[in-house]
C-alpha cells in the first residue's frame, strides 16, 4: 500500500515551457487536492477533485488545469510555466465524508519546481 | 474574510512541554485539523477537533473553542524529532467540496533544543 504518490520529484523548467505533475492513490479516495506551499505562504488550495470526471477551482488555480479521468490519478498541467510558479507541489486524497467528518487528507511526498 | 493565524516560530527545550496556538476567522466551521510537517518532507495528520474541549493523543493534545475561535496544540515530553513545523487547518463548508475544503495557516516552526 504506496499511500500517494507523486512524479515528478524534482523539476527544473524554463519559462515557457510545458508540464505534467502525476498524482496517485491507492487507497481508494474519492477526493483529492492539489495544493502549491511557498515560504511564507502556507498550503493554497490549487484544485481539487471530488469524484471521478470532476474537478473544481481552489483558492489559486491561474496558470494550471488539472484531469481526473481515472478514480486513483489526478494530474497537475501547467501550459506555459512562470517563475511564480516555482514552489512545492502536494497532491493529497481522502475519503468521502459519509457520516463522518473526521476523514483527513493524505499528502503525497511533494514535487519541487524550479521555473527559470 | 478567511484568515487563520499561528506563530512564526518557537523554539523550546527537549523534555518540556510546548503550546501552539491558532486563531481562526473563517466563513464556517466544519472542524480543525493539526499536521506536523519535517523539512522537506510532506504534512501528516496529528490531530482533529470539531467540539470544544481536549483531545489527548498520548504526548500531543489539541484544545478547541469554537466561540472564541481557538485552538492549540501541546506536546508534552519533547522530543528532538518534534522539530518540525505544525500547521493548524479550518475545515470552512463554505469553501467548497462535500463537507468543505481545509484553510491551512502558515505553520509555526518548532525548534527542540537539547
Amino acid at each position: 500500500n504506496a499511500g500517494v504518490t507523486q512524479t515528478p520529484k524534482f523539476r527544473v523548467l524554463k519559462t515557457g515551457q510545458s508540464m505534467t505533475l502525476l498524482c496517485a492513490q491507492d487507497m481508494n479516495h474519492e477526493y483529492m487536492y492539489w495544493y502549491r506551499q511557498d515560504p511564507g505562504m502556507g498550503l493554497r488550495l490549487i484544485h481539487y477533485s471530488v469524484g471521478e470526471g470532476t474537478t473544481a477551482k481552489g483558492e489559486v488555480p491561474d496558470g494550471y488545469n488539472v484531469s481526473r479521468l481515472k478514480k486513483q490519478n489526478f494530474l497537475l498541467g501547467l501550459e506555459s510555466a512562470a517563475p511564480s510558479q516555482t514552489s512545492v507541489y502536494f497532491c493529497a486524497s481522502s475519503a468521502e465524508a459519509g457520516g463522518s467528518f473526521q476523514e483527513t487528507q493524505y499528502f503525497g511526498p511533494g514535487t519541487r519546481l524550479l521555473v527559470l | 474574510g478567511q484568515n487563520i493565524d499561528q506563530p512564526t516560530e518557537m523554539t523550546a527545550t527537549e523534555g518540556a512541554i510546548v503550546q501552539i496556538n491558532c486563531t481562526y476567522q473563517t466563513s464556517g466551521f466544519n472542524g480543525l485539523f493539526w499536521y506536523q510537517q519535517h523539512a522537506g518532507e510532506a504534512p501528516t495528520f496529528l490531530s482533529y477537533n470539531v467540539l470544544d474541549g481536549l483531545e489527548e493523543k498520548g504526548r500531543f493534545s489539541s484544545f478547541l473553542s469554537r466561540s472564541k475561535g481557538y485552538s492549540y496544540l501541546l506536546l508534552k515530553e519533547l522530543q528532538m524529532k518534534d522539530s518540525a513545523s505544525y500547521l493548524c487547518a479550518v475545515r470552512d463548508p463554505n469553501y467548497g467540496g462535500s463537507q468543505g475544503n481545509l484553510i491551512f495557516g502558515k505553520g509555526t516552526k518548532l525548534s527542540v533544543k537539547p
